[in-house]
């Protein structure tokens, strides 16, 4: 069965950071590219962040250029968000997500069941 | 980056009815791009649609998509109690993605 498992989340003040974690088992990550997907309280869905599978390609929404990080460690199946210069306004529940044989035109076939970052003082 | 409106905000319906959910973007998209979701409270979003009329894997035949350039629908044929949720529909363009801002099916 594919499943992606969330870690990391949690409080933090603003200015601070944060490391999310995914685990992937049932499938390995390495031939698909991967995204991070948020969804503030009771808002809706935001992509953040995609990797491609060698980590060739790496792109970002505004919101978060130039202080998210993504990443992955194909060996380990797992993807990584590196939060720093956290904002009242990055809460929300971060999903991993995997396109999958779906294509890279879904942000999402597999999804883990999201963990909570809150920013807040 | 491309804009997606989805109407109407929110959809009362009752079990059996016919649910017709619009999704319009500010520029064309592929079909092949176009992506409906359904969520529901607590959960993670789930695939329904892709290419804009491809069933995903274990979605029943009542959910249909449709649709090209700026305008595509979702379909529910027959609603069933499970069906009352929160439907995003997402596009692909330049490595990007946008979801729309969804729509909510409630009961009537």
């Amino acid at each position: 069965e594919v499943q992606l498992a969330e870690s990391g989340g949690g409080l933090v003040k603003p200015g601070g950071s944060l490391r999310l974690s995914c685990a992937a088992s049932g499938f390995t990550i390495s031939i698909y590219s991967m995204n991070w997907v948020r969804q503030a309280p009771g808002k809706g869905l935001e992509w953040v962040s995609s990797i491609s599978s060698s980590s060739s390609y790496i792109y970002y929404a505004d919101s978060v250029k130039g202080r998210f990080t993504i990443s992955r460690d194909n060996a380990k199946n797992s993807l990584y968000l590196q939060m720093n210069s956290l904002r009242a306004e990055d809460t929300a529940v971060y999903y991993c997500a995997s396109p999958g044989p779906r294509g890279i035109a879904v942000a999402g076939n597999s999804w883990g069941q999201g963990t909570l970052v809150t920013v807040s003082s | 980056e491309i804009v997606l409106t989805q109407s109407p905000g929110t959809l009362s319906l009752s079990p059996g009815e016919r649910a017709t959910l619009s999704c319009r973007a500010s520029q064309s998209v592929s079909s092949s791009y176009l992506a409906w979701y359904q969520q529901k409270p607590g959960q993670a979003p789930r695939l329904l649609i892709y290419g804009a009329s491809s069933r995903a894997t274990g979605i029943p035949d009542r959910f249909s998509g449709s649709g090209s350039g700026t305008d595509f629908t979702l379909t529910i044929s027959r609603l069933e109690p499970e069906d009352f949720a929160v439907y995003y529909c997402q596009q692909y363009s330049n490595a990007l993605y946008t979801f729309g801002q969804g729509t909510k099916l409630e009961i009537k």
